[in-house]
């Protein structure tokens, strides 16, 4: 089993749909959470932390269930500049674990 | 401004080349690690490094040797014995514990010709 599973995606979604990505992870241990976002042939950017209580930037909501060993990212509205992959990462005493992506396509 | 600088942008090394990738952050981060991604693939780790002069082998690390002389620089030499280097390599750098996630640096496109 692999220490983070992600959706394996491709979602390709019109512009102003919501989407969500899910993401589990193995090592009840783990301490903090990301999302990252990584664009074609670029590095990854973080995008938002996780936090149990969940979390919102803007059109973006992350949410940690740790009973679940889940988390889950959710874009409303969402644009033509959000196409990239996006990236489930949990951390455990800074040995970072990183999900193999899920691949978002916004089309007009 | 602060931030992790890979170079070069892409590299290409001929059979049996050792080539050197550089890696240096003036985030004033303790912890630097490298990682490879292949297409469609996710991260795997290399290498890492808590503090100077000591690292640890990650996932992947036969074919690939490190340094940790200063806090600021984490050079990965992809040796002749990696099998199959061509790949995108990605150097990071966080603060201790890595609550606060990683920084990574734009990567180094290895292409063996």
């Amino acid at each position: 089993r692999k220490e983070v599973e992600q959706d394996p995606g491709p979602f390709n979604v019109p512009e102003g749909a919501t989407v969500a990505f899910n993401c589990t992870y193995s090592n009840s241990a783990s301490q903090s959470f990301f999302w990252y976002r990584q664009d074609c042939r670029k590095e990854p950017k973080l995008l938002m932390s996780v936090y149990s209580s969940g979390n919102e930037d803007g059109r973006f909501t992350a949410q940690l269930n740790r009973a679940s060993q889940y988390i889950s990212l959710l874009i409303r509205d969402s644009k033509l500049s959000d196409s990239a992959t996006y990236l489930c990462v949990v951390n455990n005493n800074n040995d970072m674990r990183f999900g193999a992506g899920t691949r978002l396509t916004v089309k007009p | 401004d602060g931030g992790i600088t890979q170079s070069p942008k892409y590299l290409f090394r001929k059979e049996g080349q050792n080539v050197t990738l550089s890696c240096e952050q003036n985030l004033n981060h303790d912890a630097m690690y490298w990682y490879r991604q292949d297409p469609g693939q996710g991260l795997r780790l290399i290498y890492y490094s808590q503090i100077v002069n000591d690292f640890q082998k990650g996932d992947i690390a036969e074919g690939y040797s490190v340094s940790r002389e200063k806090k600021e620089s984490f050079p990965l030499t992809v040796t002749s014995a990696q099998k199959n280097p061509t790949a995108f390599y990605l150097c990071a750098s966080s603060m201790s514990d890595g609550n606060y996630g990683y920084t990574f640096g734009s990567g180094t496109r290895l292409t063996v010709v």
